[in-house]
């Protein structure tokens, strides 16, 4: 079974501030990654994921993400943060082995403050 | 336009009713899913299906009950409803292979 811990609940940033969001999780075998974004009153929407190749994946919205496979890490990062940016950010792993279920992380709540 | 669709988006239930969630998907997808969430928890799944006629459980199925009749519908269905089913319920659905999750914008239901 695996498990995802995202190690922060809430990351007030100011507006074109740079923000990361940190995502670690744990998996007897090689997984496949995702960082979804949940707008208020709205669904899951996907920002990008990680299957294979390079580690450093770019996504939509200008944020992107590193697989670190010795640190059991995907983190999120966008260099600079919009308004539009507040939403909550779910990271999430998938089996890559005849695996279809998604296991979620707490979620991180962002609030971008002007 | 494509997606998954969830009816009701909202409902309110008294202690002991029982209900049925609409998923609908008109992407073909073969896998669908259904999920709770609340506060501080993420996303939790309660079942899911990997084609029509089959269905098994997730990591809180106590509860609740679906079916996968039709390839496009996945229905939830809560027998005799809990204040502790109190939740947003989303579905989502996907193709084969290791591509992402389509969610509908979710169902949120309060049980009193």
């Amino acid at each position: 079974a695996q498990s995802v811990t995202q190690l922060d609940s809430q990351v007030p940033v100011f507006e074109e501030a740079p923000v990361e969001l940190r995502c670690n999780y744990s998996s007897s075998v090689s997984v496949y990654l995702f960082w979804y974004v949940q707008y208020p009153n709205q669904g899951l929407q996907l920002l990008l994921k990680y299957l294979s190749g390079s580690t450093l994946v770019k996504g939509i919205n200008g944020f992107e993400a590193e697989f670190n496979k010795s640190q059991t890490s995907f983190h999120l990062r966008k260099p600079s943060v919009h308004i539009s940016d507040t939403a909550e950010y779910f990271c999430a792993v998938n089996p890559s082995a005849a695996g279809n279920k998604l296991t979620f992380g707490g979620g991180t709540r962002v609030l971008v403050k002007p | 336009n494509a997606g998954v669709t969830q009816t009701p988006k909202f409902r309110v239930l008294k202690t002991g009713q029982s209900m049925t969630l609409l998923c609908a998907q008109d992407m073909n997808h073969e896998y669908m899913y259904w999920y709770r969430q609340d506060p501080g928890m993420g996303l939790r799944l309660i079942h899911y299906s990997v084609g029509e006629g089959t269905t098994a459980k997730g990591e809180v199925p106590d509860g609740y009950n679906v079916s996968r009749l039709k390839k496009q519908n996945f229905l939830l269905g809560l027998e005799s409803a809990a204040p502790s089913q109190t939740s947003v319920y989303f579905c989502a659905s996907r193709h084969e292979g290791a591509g992402g999750y389509t969610f509908g914008s979710g169902t949120r239901l309060t049980v009193v």
